[in-house]
């Protein structure tokens, strides 16, 4: 079966650090890009970061204002896994958050850069 | 970053009405723009892609159009299961951005 499964959400006081994890299976997920989406209770949703397919070894990175410089994905190919890294966490970081699979390689201004495969989502609670 | 407005919000129709969101960009994004259904407590899922394309699986009242910095997704005949949030989201350029959200009521 093709999903992504995320992992590693829990409660955490401000300033502390949480490694999320979304593991892929059916697929290798080192052929798409893989963006964060989380959406905070009772909220709409709100993209956090998405990495590039990594080709060659090589791959992008961007990030949303509100986590640039405290958040960084990152892929293991061998573990077909993309982590993100939650460090210097506030209150405002409380969410659901949302591995969710590109439809190809790229992660704006070409086709193929929908989210067509998302997790569950796990849940992210920051408070002391 | 570029902005998406979406209206209306909440939009409240009965079963067999043709319904319409629309989701405006704060500039010109030419057709890089999807639209997600979410359902409370799930995941959302995506119903269109850029701009126009109906993702494998969706049913056929689902349409979307539009280029530019307005674009429209269409329910053609309302049903009792399209009760949901609806989002726009572009990708012309990083940041990515979501709409604020349309929830769809049935009467």
């Amino acid at each position: 079966e093709v999903q992504v499964v995320e992992s590693g959400g829990g409660l955490v006081q401000p300033g502390g650090s949480l490694r999320l994890s979304c593991a892929a299976s059916g697929f290798s997920n080192t052929n798409y890009a893989i963006s964060w989406v989380r959406q905070a209770p009772g909220s709409g949703l709100e993209w956090v970061s998405a990495i590039s397919d990594s080709d060659q070894s090589i791959y992008y990175t961007h990030y949303a204002d509100s986590v640039k410089g405290r958040f960084t994905v990152s892929r293991d190919s061998p573990r077909n896994t993309v982590y993100l890294q939650m460090n210097s966490l506030r209150a405002e970081d409380t969410a659901i958050y949302y591995c969710a699979k590109h439809q190809g390689p790229g992660i704006a201004a070409r086709p193929t850069c929908a989210f067509d495969l998302w997790g569950q989502g796990t849940m992210v609670a920051v408070s002391s | 970053d570029i902005q998406m407005t979406q209206s209306p919000s909440p939009l409240s129709a009965s079963v067999g009405d043709r319904v319409t969101i629309t989701c405006q960009a704060s500039q010109d994004i030419t057709t890089f723009l999807n639209w997600y259904q979410q359902k409370p407590g799930k995941a959302p899922k995506v119903l269109i892609y850029d701009a126009s394309s109906l993702e494998r699986g969706v049913p056929s009242r689902f349409s979307g159009s539009g280029s530019g910095t307005y674009f429209t997704l269409t329910i053609s005949s309302l049903q009792p299961e399209d009760s949901a949030t609806y989002y726009c989201q572009q990708y012309k350029s990083a940041p990515l951005t979501f709409g604020g959200g349309t929830k769809v009521e049935i009467k």
